[in-house]
């Protein structure tokens, strides 16, 4: 299986404090992405990084991906309370069936304290 | 600008009982379509897509069915309910002809408790 598993699994830090999750995958991917969800609610879409890319960032947020380690990181920097959420990586590839499609893992529960 | 709807937000069914979930989206022509189911706690499933009018994959063998009956309108159905149906489902679209591994985006899900 593709599957990211994301590490680690909880995460409570304080505001201010910079937060670092990370995801570990098995097969060769397309691409990898990084999703957000509030409890309760929909995934939104936070950065995409391809398969040739090393590093990207988006604002407050650093992505790096090590595709021989089969590994990407996930870095928010001065963390707000508002960053509380659930964060899952995804792998872009293709299926066994040679479909496309996205795989995502069980997601890093992130807590940002005030 | 493109927007996902979902309805219902909540829903209680019996066992046994029919489902009918609805997704529609607006702004954007012949999208690529997802229905997830999430557990609680967990990641999410992919349970079905679509590439386009009537075309239909599934992921799982399941309980549930999805049809595609208009362009931008995705529909998630059970005959007959099961407990292990309960769960969080979301559906999400794509862009066309950008690959179904590109971002994908979501609407804010339906709760359904299967009593």
């Amino acid at each position: 299986s593709q599957q990211g598993e994301e590490d680690p699994q909880a995460l409570s830090i304080q505001e201010g404090e910079n937060a670092t999750m990370n995801c570990s995958y098995k097969t060769s991917i397309n691409n990898l992405q990084w999703y957000r969800q509030n409890s309760g609610r929909g995934l939104v879409h936070l950065i995409l990084i391809r398969s040739n890319e090393r590093e990207k960032h988006s604002g407050r947020l650093r992505v790096t991906l090590d595709t021989s380690k089969k590994s990407s990181s996930l870095l928010i920097t001065a963390s707000r309370a508002a960053d509380t959420a659930s964060y899952f990586c995804a792998t872009g590839g293709l299926s066994q069936g040679g479909s496309e499609k996205l795989v995502f893992g069980k997601g890093t529960k992130l807590t940002v304290n005030p | 600008s493109q927007t996902i709807h979902q309805w219902p937000a909540t829903l209680v069914q019996p066992v046994g009982s029919p489902l009918s979930l609805e997704c529609t989206v607006e702004g954007t022509s012949n999208p690529n379509l997802y229905w997830y189911r999430q557990a609680a706690g967990r990641g999410l499933q992919l349970l079905f897509y679509s590439v386009g009018i009537g075309q239909i994959s599934s992921e799982v063998p399941q309980n549930l069915s999805a049809s595609r009956p208009q362009d931008r309108q995705f529909i998630l159905s059970s005959k007959k309910l099961l407990l292990s149906d309960s769960g969080f489902y979301l559906c999400a679209w794509s862009a066309p002809a950008r690959g179904s591994f590109d971002e994908q985006y979501f609407g804010p899900g339906t709760r359904l408790t299967v009593t």
